[in-house]
């Protein structure tokens, strides 16, 4: 697990609150993800980033505003936040996002999460 | 689409008894299949998974899973189960039209002692 570290591990915000969520990767890995885990739903894929790029967003709303400044690191900013955006939101990275764009077999390795709550 | 979808919310099962958690799959071509564990305030572990030649899949832990073409399911199994088991369990499929991996909503292990 300390291939992927996330801070801070809680978060409780209010609304008007401007908060940010860090996760690194210590794998050499060249992807990274922000997943939000909600109680008993499916994981929730918010955004990709390959080679530090953007390369999915997938209707996430503009309250959440994603920065990798190098394939090691990824940040989420939070910006007015909802109640309802409260969850556990996952980092995880891979070696697998070929320029090419092959699909790829390999696993991804997730952080410990980052708790959040919205009051 | 692709997707996985895991009908149990929930299952119990007895120390030593042998366990069984259910993924169905729908995609289109060859599937990569995954199954992945979360324990309490961790991240998912990746458990084993599915790209091409045996059926029979063995993964960390003592786990194993079955990928049946036919009924489309990648199901997730262990021979005797422990009270150390009990986590949630995730299936997933790699979404070969853009890489993403697609997660079932989860199923809830119980081992009791």
């Amino acid at each position: 697990e300390t291939g992927v570290t996330q801070t801070p591990r809680h978060l409780v915000m209010g609304m008007t609150n401007k908060k940010s969520l860090k996760c690194e990767q210590h794998l050499g890995h060249n992807a990274m993800y922000w997943y939000k885990q909600s109680a008993k739903k499916p994981l929730e894929l918010m955004f990709v980033y390959n080679f530090k790029e953007q390369t999915e967003n997938n209707s996430v709303p503009s309250r959440f505003s994603p920065e990798c400044p190098n394939s090691s690191h990824l940040f989420l900013h939070l910006h007015t936040l909802q109640p309802e955006d409260s969850a556990l939101y996952l980092c995880a990275s891979s070696q697998d996002r070929s320029l090419a764009g092959a699909s790829s077999y390999n696993e991804q390795f997730f952080g410990p999460g980052t708790r959040l709550t919205v009051l | 689409a692709q997707s996985v979808a895991q009908p149990e919310d929930q299952v119990n099962v007895a120390e030593g008894n042998p366990l069984t958690v259910k993924c169905t799959y729908s995609v289109s071509g060859n599937p990569y299949l995954f199954w992945y564990v979360q324990y309490p305030n961790r991240g998912l572990q990746f458990l084993l998974k599915y790209i091409t030649g045996d059926n029979l899949v063995k993964g960390s832990y003592g786990f194993e899973a079955e990928f049946n073409k036919s009924q489309t399911s990648f199901h997730l199994k262990k021979p005797s189960a422990l009270v150390s088991d009990s986590a949630l369990y995730f299936c997933a499929v790699r979404d070969k039209r853009n890489n993403d991996m697609r997660f079932g909503a989860g199923t809830r292990l119980t081992v009791k002692p």
